[in-house]
């Protein structure tokens, strides 16, 4: 596609289930990364994909996270048994590494993640 | 710790006037970029402007500039001719530059900007 395209848009779940929000970054794009935006806040960085090296978890705020990438393509972000404090916009970003080159990441509009 | 403080939670400016959005960070990395991004209602990040830290050189793209001042870790971004579609959260971001990895970009809370008619 022409842009990272996140899904769904909106999701609202009870306090207890789980949930997956899906990532479609750019084609060709080796580097996918996940964010999340509490409401008022910046984003902080929750893991980092890239090509088929081990994954930058360092961000995932507890085992209830977990994310997949299948090679260079879609990403999901699990989270389960969720909590109010979970609540928030899930940002997906893609890019492409060449080298040392720190390139531009490109943003999905998001999933606003609503756990009542 | 590396951090990113954005100061001024709101700014507001009035439409073709100048506005300057303010960030500091702290690092002990010599090596690292800089950016803004802008996020309108959409949500959809935006890179505005990008400053790799070993270059003096101020960068500039179109109405955007930045102030880098890198002994004061500052980095402020000025708007020039300010527009309507400029208002939106403005976001300062770090990154150290790890081999290539620019995973772990530190965001600030984020500038509000109001464009005036």
């Amino acid at each position: 596609g022409a842009g990272v395209s996140q899904s769904p848009s909106n999701k609202v779940t009870e306090k207890g289930k789980d949930v997956e929000l899906r990532c479609d970054p750019i084609s060709g794009h080796t580097a996918l990364y996940w964010y999340r935006q509490r409401l008022g806040q910046g984003l902080e960085f929750l893991i980092y994909f890239q090509g088929n090296s081990a994954p930058d978890k360092s961000g995932l705020p507890s085992d209830r996270f977990s994310a997949e990438r299948t090679g260079e393509s879609v990403s999901t972000l699990t989270i389960q048994r969720t909590q109010q404090e979970d609540s928030a916009v899930y940002l997906c970003a893609s890019s492409f590494l060449f080298g040392r080159t720190n390139e531009k990441l490109f943003f999905g509009s998001g999933t606003q993640l609503s756990v009542l | 710790a590396q951090t990113v403080t954005q100061s001024q939670p709101e700014m507001s400016v009035q439409e073709a006037e100048t506005v300057t959005l303010s960030c500091t960070y702290d690092t002990s990395e010599s090596d690292y970029y800089l950016f803004w991004y802008k996020q309108p209602p959409s949500r959809q990040m935006i890179l505005v402007i990008r400053q790799e830290a070993y270059k003096q050189q101020n960068a500039t793209e179109n109405r955007f500039s930045v102030n880098f001042q890198k002994a004061a870790k500052s980095f402020s971004l000025k708007i020039s001719d300010s527009q309507l579609g400029d208002a939106a959260m403005y976001f300062c971001a770090y990154s150290p530059n790890y081999g290539g990895s620019q995973g772990n970009l530190i965001f600030g809370k984020g500038t509000k900007l109001s464009v005036k008619p």
